[in-house]
Order: C-alpha cells, then structure tokens, then sequence
C-alpha cells in the first residue's frame, strides 16, 4: 500500500524553528515532485511549496507568505521529505500535509496521495 | 495569481439529491483543475482532475465539467458518506491555489 507518514510536529514559539518531515512507503519518492499544503485551523488549504525531481535538480517554489522562511528538502535514498520552517509566526499554525505529485506535466500535477497530517501550534 | 471562488460555501441537501457545486477561476486555466474531497479530520482525497476525469475508485456519482473559467462538480445522487467539504485546485501557474472550499450536509 503506498502511504505518506509525516512526522516533526508540535507546538513552537513565535520566531522558533522546526523541520517536518514526509516519509514514503510503497512506491519510490524518488520519481516523483513532492509538495507542501498546510491548512489552519478551520480553514481551507493553501498551497505551500513545491520540490521537484533530480532531473529537475530539485529545484523548489514557494507561496509568497512562505518564501524566505521555510526550505523544502528531498532524501530520495530514505525516501524522505522535508520542511524546515524558521521565523515562525502564529499564522504559521496548520495543520501540515506532505502531497505526492502525480505527474511533472502541469495539466497532470495534481496530488494523488497525501499523508495524515501534523499540528504546528505557534504559540507563546 | 489565479483566484479560484467555489460557490455556494455551504449547501444543505437531502438524500438522493442532485447537487452541483461550482468553482470559478480569476483567468483562463482551460482544464487545468483538480477536485478534492475532505472529511473532517482527514487529508483531502482527489476526486476528479482534468476538470472531468474521474479519479480510480471514486464513484460514478461524481462528474466534473467545465473549461475556461468556469467549472462544476456534480453528485448526482447524494449519499451519507458524501457529506464533506470539497475544493477546487488550479494547475497552471504557481503558486498553486486552491478555492474556499464547500461544505456539504445532508438534510
């Protein structure tokens, strides 16, 4: 069964980091761009970055309200990846998905797996 | 950036009912957009892409139509487990946005 598992969660202080991380299983990270969505506490998801592939050398892009802040990173060796969120602030509360995309082509690069999910409280 | 608007934001319906939501984008995105389905909880799931293509598994129930700027998302026959709160996904420039999303009851 392919899954996504993220991990990393948990509450921090406003101007504090933090590094989620996105485990794969039952299929290769490796061949596919892999993203970020975050959705705030009763509300809607908002798109949060983007990596892709080694023969795209892994090149990122980033929402504006992001970008600067937090870095988006791949260990295709462990399947894995991440987001390392620093300068937090507290409308970086979320809830954090990890999205696999389905396809480089853009008329095929919606997300067709997403892991569970994990809480980031920013808070004092 | 492309703005995605879903209307209504939330719709009440019976049983059986026919429902369509819509979703309307702030510039011509041609088919370039994906549907999802989020229960309460959970991480969204796909429904449709393509604007039309159903997702592998999703039932017959669901079709999308729509190009251009406009787009619908039908059920044709309500059910229970359909209750969930649905949204639109653009696909063709970053940074990808997503509508407000709507919220379906069943009466």
């Amino acid at each position: 069964e392919e899954q996504l598992v993220e991990s990393g969660g948990g509450l921090v202080q406003p101007g504090g980091s933090l590094r989620l991380s996105c485990t794969g299983s039952g299929f290769n990270l490796r061949d596919h761009y892999m993203d970020w969505v975050r959705q705030a506490p009763g509300k809607g998801l908002e798109w949060v970055g983007r990596i892709r592939d080694k023969g795209n050398a892994y090149t990122t892009e980033y929402a504006a309200s992001v970008r600067g802040r937090f870095t988006i990173s791949r260990d295709d060796s462990k399947n894995s990846l991440f987001l390392q969120m620093d300068s937090l602030k507290t409308e970086d509360t979320a809830v954090y998905y990890c999205a696999r995309v389905y396809s480089s082509a853009w008329t095929r690069s919606f997300f067709d797996l997403w892991g569970p999910g994990t809480l980031v409280p920013v808070s004092s | 950036d492309i703005q995605l608007t879903q209307s209504p934001s939330f719709l009440s319906a019976s049983l059986r009912d026919r429902v369509t939501l819509t979703c309307r984008a702030s510039q011509d995105i041609r088919t370039s957009l994906a549907w999802y389905q989020q229960k309460p909880g959970k991480a969204p799931d796909l429904l449709m892409y393509a604007a039309s293509t159903l997702q592998s598994g999703v039932p017959s129930r669901f079709s999308g139509s729509g190009s251009g700027t406009e787009f619908t998302l039908t059920i044709s026959s309500l059910q229970p487990e359909d209750s969930a709160t649905y949204y639109c996904q653009q696909l063709v420039s970053y940074p990808l946005t997503f509508g407000g999303g709507t919220k379906v009851e069943i009466k």
